[in-house]
C-alpha cells in the first residue's frame, strides 16, 4: 500500500542554517506530493506541492522536487528564519481514492 | 471567510461522558475526513465522507461515529469517552479524484479526565 517515511526529528537550527527534510514515499499509482506545516497551536496548512515528476513546489523559500526515479520529495529552505519553527509533515494522495498519506511529522526549531 | 471550521476548538470532559465535534466546509468540496493526532503528533486518518458516503472507515472503536448531513459538514460523535480519548481531532475536506490538496480545520483539542 501507499506510504510516506518521513526524517524524524526533532530538528534544531540557528537561525540562517540550511534546512532539508528528507522524505520518500511508497504509491501504487502516480500521486500527488504535499508539504505541510503546522504552527503551535494549529491546524495544518498547505506549504507547497507537486503533481506529477520533476515538479519543484515552492513557497515562502521553501522548496521540494518530485522525484520519481528516487521516489523522494525533500524539503529545503536555504536560510531558515525563527517564524519557521513548526512541525512539517510530508504527504501524498493518489488520483482514485484521494486518501491521503501522512509522514509522522518532523519538528523543526529555529534559534536566534 | 474560514475554508474549513470545527467547533469547538477545546473540549474538557469527565471519563464516561458522551460528545460530538461539529465541522463544517465551505469550499465545495465533496469528500470530508476526520483526523486523530497524537501527542506525538502523528496523523491518524478515522473516517471519510464522499458525497455523504462512508468510504474510509478506519480501525476505530464503534464509540466513535461520524455522520454528514450533507456534503459540507461532517460531525464527529463520541459515546463512552475514555482517557485514551485525548488528542487533537481534524476534520478536513478536499475534492475526490482531482489529486488536490486537503484542507484542514484549526482542531479540536478534547482532554478527557
Amino acid at each position: 500500500g501507499d506510504s510516506v517515511t518521513q526524517m524524524e526529528g526533532p530538528v534544531t537550527l540557528s537561525e540562517e542554517a540550511f534546512l532539508t527534510i528528507n522524505c520518500t514515499y511508497t504509491a501504487t499509482g502516480y500521486p500527488s506530493l504535499f508539504w505541510y506545516v503546522q504552527y503551535p497551536g494549529e491546524g495544518l496548512q498547505l506549504l507547497l506541492k507537486a503533481t506529477k515528476a520533476d515538479d519543484k513546489g515552492s513557497n515562502k523559500g521553501f522548496e521540494a522536487t518530485y522525484r520519481k526515479e528516487t521516489t523522494s520529495f525533500h524539503l529545503e529552505k536555504g536560510s531558515v528564519q525563527v517564524s519557521d519553527s513548526a512541525v512539517y509533515f510530508c504527504a501524498l494522495s493518489e488520483v482514485t481514492g484521494n486518501q491521503f498519506y501522512f509522514g509522522t511529522g518532523t519538528s523543526l526549531t529555529v534559534i536566534p | 471567510d474560514t475554508a474549513v471550521s470545527q467547533t469547538p476548538k477545546y473540549l474538557v470532559t469527565q471519563m464516561g461522558n458522551d460528545k460530538s465535534i461539529k465541522c463544517e466546509q465551505n469550499l465545495g468540496h465533496d469528500t470530508m475526513y476526520w483526523y486523530k493526532q497524537d501527542s506525538k503528533k502523528f496523523l491518524k486518518i478515522m473516517f471519510s465522507y464522499n458525497n455523504k458516503e462512508l468510504i474510509i472507515n478506519e480501525t476505530v472503536p464503534n464509540r466513535f461515529s461520524p455522520k454528514s448531513p450533507d456534503k459540507a459538514h461532517l460531525n464527529l460523535h463520541i459515546n463512552s469517552l475514555e482517557l485514551g480519548d485525548s488528542a487533537v481531532y481534524f476534520c478536513a475536506s478536499s475534492q475526490f479524484d482531482r489529486n488536490t490538496e486537503a484542507f484542514f480545520g484549526q482542531g479540536t483539542r478534547l482532554t478527557v479526565v
